[in-house]
């Protein structure tokens, strides 16, 4: 059974650096084909993809935001890390990472994690 | 930067047919993808690589894709198929993923 779960903190200050871990459980990072994903949704707002590990450790970042973030992947501690720097208030959201396997893209979700930035 | 586009809302009595459809430019070329997402709860993935269902996923659900438009069919739905409803796909080079901005189906 295929989970993950996201974690960090609820509460940034603006200017700060957000690191977000998503701990999953039931797959291998390291199986061929295999990614884990981050998307957000500020509140009221439509879902807004973020960036993509792939099981070779290849990335992939949204371009409007491709130089605030960086993914990467412990495979010993089943966790992939998203950064996001310079936060400001328009980044406030939920924040989900999840799980995709070839051309099946976000099969699977994490519960969720609510980021405010507020000074 | 690529867009998907959808309409705001989708409003059908129970028993009707649902159809919600989302345009994109890359979409003869690239599989697209829906998203059901209930309030308070995440997302869950009701048709992918434009026409197959997940396991679980009930039958009234399809999806199909012509041109550069996808369109998520509900047929018969229900009153729990009332939620947001997201497209999802890539850019022409593949390695960048795009939301459509979601519509508000409405079983009433």
């Amino acid at each position: 059974q295929i989970t993950l779960k996201e974690s960090g903190p609820t509460l940034v200050k603006p200017t700060q650096t957000l690191t977000l871990t998503c701990t999953f459980s039931g797959f291998s990072i390291s199986t061929t084909g295999v990614s884990v994903g981050w998307i957000r949704q500020p509140p009221g707002k439509a879902l807004e993809w973020l960036a993509v590990i792939y099981w070779n450790d290849d990335k992939r970042y949204s371009p409007s935001l491709n130089s605030r973030l960086t993914i990467t992947q412990d495979t010993s501690k089943n966790q992939v890390v998203l950064t996001m720097t310079n936060m400001d208030p328009v980044d406030t959201a939920t924040y989900y990472c999840t799980h995709g396997r070839g051309t099946v893209f976000e099969d699977f979700w994490g519960q969720g994690t609510t980021v405010t930035v507020s000074s | 930067s690529y867009e998907l586009t959808q309409p705001p809302s989708v409003s059908v009595s129970p028993g009707q047919t649902a159809r919600i459809t989302c345009s994109g430019e890359t979409l003869p070329k690239k599989f697209a993808y829906w998203y059901q997402q209930k309030s308070g709860q995440a997302p869950v993935l009701v048709i992918y690589e434009d026409t197959k269902r997940p396991s679980g996923i009930p039958e009234r659900f399809s999806g199909s894709s012509s041109g550069s438009m996808a369109t998520l069919t509900i047929s018969g739905a229900q009153v729990e198929d009332e939620a947001d409803y997201y497209c999802y796909s890539t850019d022409s080079s593949g390695y960048h993923r795009v939301f459509g901005g979601g519509t508000k189906l409405t079983v009433l």
